[in-house]
């Protein structure tokens, strides 16, 4: 069975603060990786779709990064801000057969202003 | 370009009940998933089509779960009768053609209570 862990499961930080979370994954058969923001009623928002070792993303303050070789992705956010508070979820899909999306059980940031 | 759509957003039934969700992806997205959210544990795959076909519904319980999408747009997923474990949040979401290359677009979700 594929498992997908995130951590820590929760984060308070003050604003301003900067933070960042871990994705761990198999290290074998990796096809993507996906990251997701999801906030309290709303509906999740794609951030990230990541597919080659050694890759990084931005998408203004939040960027990742990528190591398929040991199997994990850490997610920074750069000078959190309140409206950065939300639920953010990688998600996992391999190649030869493991090929549906695994999510993580996602890590919960609270900024506080 | 709108969204995913599902309605109802919040739904509470009582154990032995049916309830059904909708779901109407953006326009043009050929793949559609269903996904089940239980309380501290990441979104599930219950469902995943392609057009009006069934790609992999390997996940979906299925003496008490059944879903379609007659007309390769929008899908319906029922559960009859429901669970005390069956209350979670339902997302529905879609993508252009499932390839996981592409992100998924996902509706704002029905969370279900089942007492």
């Amino acid at each position: 069975i594929l498992n997908v862990e995130q951590s820590p499961q929760s984060l308070h930080v003050q604003e301003g603060d900067s933070t960042n979370f871990t994705c761990s994954f198999p290290s074998s058969n990796f096809y993507a990786l996906h990251w997701y923001r999801w906030e309290t009623a709303k509906s999740p928002e794609a951030l990230f779709v990541m597919t080659l070792n050694g890759d990084e993303k931005k998408k203004g303050r939040i960027s990742a990064t990528l190591n398929t070789k040991e199997g994990y992705s850490y997610l920074y956010i750069k000078g959190s801000q309140p409206e950065d508070s939300a639920t953010y979820l990688c998600a996992f899909i391999g190649s030869g057969g493991y090929n549906k999306l695994i999510f993580g059980a996602g890590t919960r940031l609270a900024v506080h202003p | 370009e709108a969204g995913v759509a599902q309605s109802p957003r919040y739904k509470i039934i009582e154990k032995r009940q049916s309830v059904a969700f909708w779901c109407n992806p953006i326009s043009g997205h050929a793949t559609l998933y269903w996904y089940q959210q239980i309380l501290g544990q990441g979104p599930k795959l219950l469902i995943q089509f392609q057009n009006n076909g069934v790609v992999d519904d390997s996940q979906l319980p299925k003496d008490r779960f059944s879903a379609e999408r007659l007309k390769g747009v929008d899908s319906t997923l029922k559960i009859q009768p429901a669970k005390l474990e069956d209350s979670a949040v339902y997302l529905c979401a879609s993508n252009p053609g499932g390839s996981y290359n592409s992100p998924l677009h996902f509706g704002n979700g029905t969370r279900l209570t089942v007492t």
